[in-house]
């Protein structure tokens, strides 16, 4: 079974600090992704990477930016969080050809 | 834009059958996919339909007409574990690995 894992499931930050989201697959894909999930606006991809440091943005990067130095790991980072940060992460792995995406359980921020 | 377009919200009784529907307005996509997600949980791929018609995997099939710009997600034999949302998607041709998710629907399965 594909695993992917979250470094947390609840996070608090305060406005201006930087926060670090970490991801981990053990399937050795080569895609990986990183999803915001507000009520009524579904999932939104924030930036996607398709290999070892080669990453492409999604359609809200704004305010993030992502690290993939190993195959197996993808970080989010938001480097000054703002409260309208406060939201779902989801990651996601998978390997082409297939369309399907493995997601981790997900981290729950809150920006105060 | 791209966008696929779901009902915010279904519910339906135990036993019975439903069908969530998602319409698209996109130029060119590979194939319709769908997601389960839990409340507090992660989604989790359920169907895929690369050709026209009807894919069937147990309680679940999934439809799609390209000629209509639709497609739905049938589920049968309704059971209180079916509460959830449930998102279509579809990765875009041009559009490389990433897929474009539905807004959602959540289904609540009522006794």
């Amino acid at each position: 079974d594909v695993k992917v894992t979250q470094s947390s499931r609840y996070l608090v930050k305060r406005t201006g600090e930087k926060v670090f989201l970490e991801c981990v697959q053990d399937m050795d894909h080569e895609n990986m992704f990183w999803y915001r999930q507000d009520p009524g606006l579904g999932l939104r991809l924030i930036y996607f990477s398709y290999d070892v440091k080669m990453k492409e943005k999604g359609d809200i990067p704004e305010g993030y930016s992502v690290s993939r130095e190993k195959k197996e790991r993808f970080s989010l980072i938001l480097e000054s969080a703002s409260t309208n940060q406060t939201s779902m992460y989801l990651c996601a792995s998978n390997q082409a050809p297939t369309d399907t995406q493995y997601f981790g359980p997900g981290t729950r921020l809150t920006v105060l | 834009g791209q966008s696929l377009e779901q009902p915010s919200e279904v519910t339906a009784v135990e036993g019975a059958i439903v069908q969530i529907n998602c319409t698209y307005q996109t130029s060119g996509f590979y194939g319709l996919s769908w997601y389960q997600q839990h409340d507090g949980g992660a989604p989790t791929f359920l169907s895929y339909n690369a050709l026209d018609g009807l894919e069937e995997t147990g309680r679940f099939s999934s439809f799609l007409s390209r000629s209509d710009s639709y497609g739905y997600l049938l589920l049968q034999e309704l059971q209180m574990k079916d509460s959830a949302s449930y998102f279509c998607a579809v990765r875009l041709t041009g559009g490389g690995n990433k897929l474009t998710f539905g807004t959602g629907t959540q289904l609540k399965v009522e006794l």
